[in-house]
């Protein structure tokens, strides 16, 4: 696609359901991101694929939260057992290149509420 | 611990003033530096920076970096009420991961 596609542009839940939130990032793109982003705070970093697999799950909060990206494309990132602090948006981001050389691009987000 | 910090948090000016943005940075293992801008909700790329002292321009926009005192500027001059906006500064380390860590960012105000 010509830009970074994320999905559901908004999603309300409960707390304690299970939501997944998709990222199609653009075409030919290696690398993608997965960033959070509260009221007030800069972009928090969340996990980084390059190709199919996580090259860094560092900011993945706690095992509440796992990404796929199965094909190397499209990607998931998925949230169990949600809490209201789990409030945010959620920000995907793409690059041509890996090793941090290239801009990202960034998707609308994906903004989560936790009621 | 890798760190971003932006100054100002905040900051309202009136048209056609000059604005200068700060983005300081610690971190292990340095490769590039970003600006971004964020209006709504995507941020928007406006510069790389990889080298000291050599300034990136467009247009009213201007941006250097000092890899001595690990800091960066972004410029505006002569603001619009289009440049209102958070302005995100974003530091890539060169190894293990190549993670972009942003800063809280700047909110700029630009009144009529």
């Amino acid at each position: 696609g010509a830009g970074v596609s994320q999905t559901p542009s908004n999603k309300v839940t409960e707390k304690g359901k299970y939501v997944e939130l998709r990222c199609d990032p653009i075409s030919g793109h290696t690398a993608l991101y997965w960033y959070r982003q509260s009221l007030g705070q800069g972009p928090e970093f969340l996990i980084y694929f390059q190709g199919t697999g996580a090259a860094d799950d560092s900011g993945l909060p706690n095992d509440r939260f796992f990404a796929v990206r199965p094909e190397g494309s499209v990607s998931t990132l998925k949230i169990q057992r949600t809490e209201r602090g789990d409030s945010a948006v959620y920000l995907c981001a793409s690059s041509v290149t890996s090793g941090g050389y290239g801009e990202l691009f960034f998707g609308e987000g994906s903004r989560l509420t936790v009621l | 611990e890798d760190k971003v910090v932006q100054s100002p948090l905040s900051l309202v000016v009136h048209e056609g003033d000059t604005v200068t943005l700060n983005c300081s940075y610690e971190v292990t293992n340095f490769r590039s530096l970003l600006w971004y801008k964020q209006e709504k909700k995507a941020p928007t790329f406006l510069f790389m920076l990889t080298s000291s002292g050599i300034e990136k321009k467009s247009g009213r926009l201007s941006s250097i970096l000092d890899k001595k005192e690990l800091f960066s500027i972004l410029n505006i001059t002569a603001t619009q009420t289009g440049d209102s906006a958070i302005y995100l500064c974003a530091v890539v380390l060169a190894s293990g991961t190549y993670k972009y860590i942003f800063g809280t960012g700047t909110r700029l105000k630009v009144l009529a």
